[in-house]
This record gives C-alpha cells, structure tokens and sequence, in this order.
C-alpha cells in the first residue's frame, strides 16, 4: 500500500458525461501527479500540482481539467467523454516539487460506454 | 522530447532463472533519473529500482539490479532467482532533472513459468 488512495475504483458512464475521479495523496506530499494508462500500454503523463498550483502540463486534453485543493487533494474532470476515454487513470504523489520518486495510486478504471 | 523505448513486448522465463529486460532513452539532458516499475494483474505500479544518472554504480535492490550504460543510454533491469510473483508488466520509466513529467516504455510483460 502506497498510501495514495483514489475514489472510485470503477466508473462506468456514458458518452458525452462528465466525470470527476478524486485522489488523495500520502500524508505530507505536496506534490499530485496524474496519468492515464490506455489498454496495455505505457502511462501518458497528464497534469502536476504543487502545493495548490499547476506546475507541469502533459498531454491533457482541453476537455480534462484538474485541481488540488486546500487539504492537498486533487480531482481529476474529465468532460464530453468519448469512447477512447476509456482508461485506467492513476494518481501519484511526491514529498517534494522536485523528487525521484513517484507514489503511486491503485488508480480508477474509467470505462465510457 | 525524451523517448523511453521498451524493445521486448514479452518476456519469459523459468522459476529460479534470471532474465534481463531492455530499455533504451533518448535525452540530451545530463540529469535525469531512470526508473523500473512492475505493474501485476492489480494494476497497481510497484517502484522496483530507480537509478540516478550522476550515479555511475548500477542500482540493486535484493533480486533487482540495472545494467546502467550512460553513454549507450541503455537501462536494463535483470531479475535473479525468478519467482511466480514476478509475472506482471515492467515498465521502464525516465524522468528529467528539472522536469518533473515521467515518461514511460509501452511495456514489456513477464511470464514465469513454473
């Protein structure tokens, strides 16, 4: 157990929804990272926040937003869902803005119908 | 931008036996680090062993240990004494000095057979 959590596990919905996947980081990380992992393959780094503020931009698609709130959580929306949404979204965290070490979530299985 | 390239789709090896998984990456960058993480049928990503670039020994970590090569820009990860709870995914992964978005391989999957 990486002490990240993530709500929910599974998500089912349909086109054109919109959805929002929460996660909480390891007690004392600044840090949130998110990815999106399609089906069987690598992760696709989307979005991190630090300490409240976007720090780095991946390949993140205008529908998606995210933020990190007060308490440190972070929530991921995603929005117009389309079919290739489909993925398993992972969250991670990190003490620092800076670390080589990335604490990863059991992730949320988006399945858009 | 940095490539991380994982050459072996599937993997397999015997109980007991070793097997070296291959990574390549593609940088200009002189600080960097390089990560290996095993992905089960859970699904949850597993830190193996990392490797910090101004680190010129190889990383191990009990069973794990990496095959660094600077200048080939080459980050192999071999397994010794193969154990069933091997099997899973493993992920090559490079994430830059200043940069803080890791980028991973496609994958490559380990079977272990009994």
């Amino acid at each position: 157990d990486s002490g990240v959590t993530q709500t929910p596990k599974h998500l089912i919905t349909a086109t054109g929804q919109r959805v929002t996947l929460r996660c909480s980081p390891r007690s004392g990380d600044l840090s949130v990272y998110w990815y999106q992992q399609s089906l069987d393959q690598g992760l696709q780094f989307l979005i991190q926040y630090y300490n409240g503020e976007e720090r780095a931009k991946g390949n993140i698609l205008e529908r998606f937003s995210a933020q990190q709130f007060p308490d440190l959580h972070s929530e991921l929306n995603l929005s117009s869902l389309e079919l290739g949404d489909s993925a398993l979204y992972f969250c991670a965290s990190s003490p620092r803005f800076s670390y080589n070490e990335q604490f990863f979530g059991p992730g949320t299985r988006l399945t858009v119908l | 931008a940095q490539t991380v390239t994982q050459s072996q789709p599937e993997m397999s090896v015997q109980e007991a036996e070793t097997v070296t998984l291959s990574c390549t990456y593609d940088t200009s960058e002189s600080d960097y680090y390089l990560f290996w993480y095993k992905q089960p049928p859970s699904r949850q990503m597993i830190l193996v062993i990392r490797q910090e670039a101004y680190k010129q020994q190889n990383a191990t970590e009990n069973r794990f240990s990496v095959n660094f090569q600077k200048a080939a820009k080459s980050f192999s990860l071999k397994i010794s004494d193969s154990q069933l709870g091997d099997a899973a995914m493993y992920f090559c992964a490079y994430r830059s000095g200043d940069n803080n978005d890791m980028r991973f391989g496609a994958g490559t999957r380990l079977t272990v057979k009994p």
